[in-house]
């Protein structure tokens, strides 16, 4: 049973420029979430996608942006990319359902923003 | 609103001897606490969790948390430290009910002396 996947694993850009990241939810999961890990910190939530529509979204701005596709997978978008971009993003899937449903976390991709 | 605070950015201790990390919220709903684990380089892996009922949990690694409600409190706790304990330690409350997205603190490193 395949886990949460991420790619790339790690990636490098300049600032102002376009990045899109990559999640596969874990096997029987329709519901994915992702966070930033700036370096030291604790893991920041930025928008939830179930049924391919965004539910819930943290604070952050409009140059994050995401999507889920019909088969649960999901990218995370972020657009005219700053220093502060500079972070550990991970993807989190979960099965939507009454009660609580528990997060299961990927190994995280590494974008570093020059 | 959620916070959390972790008392410590940095705790050592002797192989063998007892893990205390330190972990305070605050929630605006009646909380759903969690503790993660983080290992370089690695995802989040969940320890343990408290949703509803005893406010004891057993967590995996021989990894124990109590929520103490008067104290707005849920330490993590280990009888004896191993080796391999040594890791980044997070502490979570839910965003909001009916949520599954998670608020963490900004965590605890783990040293374990040998």
């Amino acid at each position: 049973d395949a886990g949460v996947t991420q790619s790339p694993t790690h990636l490098i850009k300049t600032r102002g420029q376009q990045v899109t990241l990559r999640c596969s939810p874990k096997s029987g999961h329709d519901t994915v979430s992702w966070y930033q890990q700036a370096l030291g910190q604790g893991p920041q939530f930025i928008f939830q996608y179930y049924e391919e529509e965004e539910r819930q979204r943290g604070n952050f701005p409009d140059r994050f942006s995401g999507h889920q596709f019909p088969n649960y997978s999901s990218e995370l978008n972020v657009n005219a990319l700053l220093l502060g971009d500079s972070a550990l993003y991970l993807c989190a899937s979960s099965l939507a359902g009454t009660g609580y449903n528990e997060q299961f976390f990927g190994p995280g991709t590494r974008l570093t923003v020059l | 609103a959620q916070s959390v605070t972790q008392l410590g950015s940095h705790v050592s201790v002797s192989e063998g001897a007892l893990v205390l990390l330190r972990c305070n919220y605050s929630s605006s709903v009646p909380p759903y606490l969690f503790w993660y684990v983080q290992y370089p380089n690695q995802g989040l892996q969940l320890l343990l969790k408290y949703t509803t009922g005893a406010t004891l949990v057993k967590g995996i690694n021989g990894f124990e948390a109590e929520f103490k409600k008067s104290e707005t409190s849920f330490h993590l706790t280990k009888p004896s430290a191993h080796m391999s304990d040594a890791a980044e330690y997070f502490c979570a409350v839910r965003t909001w009910a009916g949520a599954n997205n998670l608020f963490f603190g900004t965590g605890t490193r783990l040293t374990v002396i040998p």
